[in-house]
């Protein structure tokens, strides 16, 4: 099946620095990809949908300020989180679609783990 | 607006014996439904998933879903289940946006394998 690869997998940043995770689609291309937040025993809540070449759509209740999303290429996602807070510590996970696949199919990263001190 | 239930938190079963995780979704047409496993720390893996036609859908692992229209149900079974199982599983209901695909994710079931 398609790979999606994310960097880091892990990550500790002091609070106020800014962060940034990467999402790559290793085998196919996304023109779509989604970051999704996971607090510990929780599920998975979407923050947003990042379109190649064009702004993020965030969900309700995130701010785009202060998670900055690119998606500069087919293959590639960034997450950047700024001045990180430690309520910001969390598992980021990105999913893409692969438009050339299998309808509605959605791969998914190893996810990000990022904690704030 | 679309949501998942998955009303069991945690559920344990001995090894070799059957599993059914339950999965009730609502949704305003008809719906694309996923079941996902995650280990610990790792992303989500795809177990199978059902657009259309026959509603008894078999994936990876051994595992499969019956998606019930009238019970607004997408139960995950398996037969036997073996130590390597235990994680988290997670159903999921889909909505294609704009050429994406937005998933809707129940809380999960943490499921743990007794030898």
């Amino acid at each position: 099946g398609a790979v999606v690869s994310q960097h880091p997998s892990w990550v500790i940043c002091k609070s106020g620095t800014s962060v940034k995770i990467e999402c790559r689609s290793l085998d196919f291309q996304a023109t779509t990809m989604f970051w999704y937040r996971q607090f510990p025993k929780q599920s998975l809540m979407l923050m947003a949908t990042s379109n190649e070449g064009s702004k993020a759509t965030y969900e309700q209740g995130v701010e785009k300020d202060k998670f900055l999303i690119n998606h500069a290429s087919l293959t590639l996602s960034t997450l950047t989180v700024t001045s990180a807070h430690p309520e910001d510590s969390s598992f980021y996970i990105c999913s893409a679609r692969d438009a050339s696949g299998s309808a509605g199919e959605l791969f998914f990263g190893e996810g990000s783990r990022l904690t704030v001190l | 607006a679309q949501s998942v239930t998955q009303p069991d938190i945690h559920i344990t079963v001995s090894e070799g014996a059957s599993l059914e995780l339950r999965c009730n979704y609502s949704y305003g047409a008809t719906p694309y439904l996923f079941w996902y496993v995650q280990s610990p720390g790792q992303g989500l893996q795809l177990l199978l998933k059902y657009f259309s036609g026959d509603t008894l859908v078999q994936g990876i692992k051994g595992f499969e879903a019956e998606f019930k229209r009238s019970q607004s149900s997408f139960n995950l079974r398996k037969p036997s289940v073996h130590w390597s199982d235990a994680a988290e599983y997670f159903c999921a209901v889909g909505a294609f946006t704009g050429g994406g695909n937005k998933l809707t994710f129940g809380t999960g079931t943490q499921l743990k394998v007794e030898l």
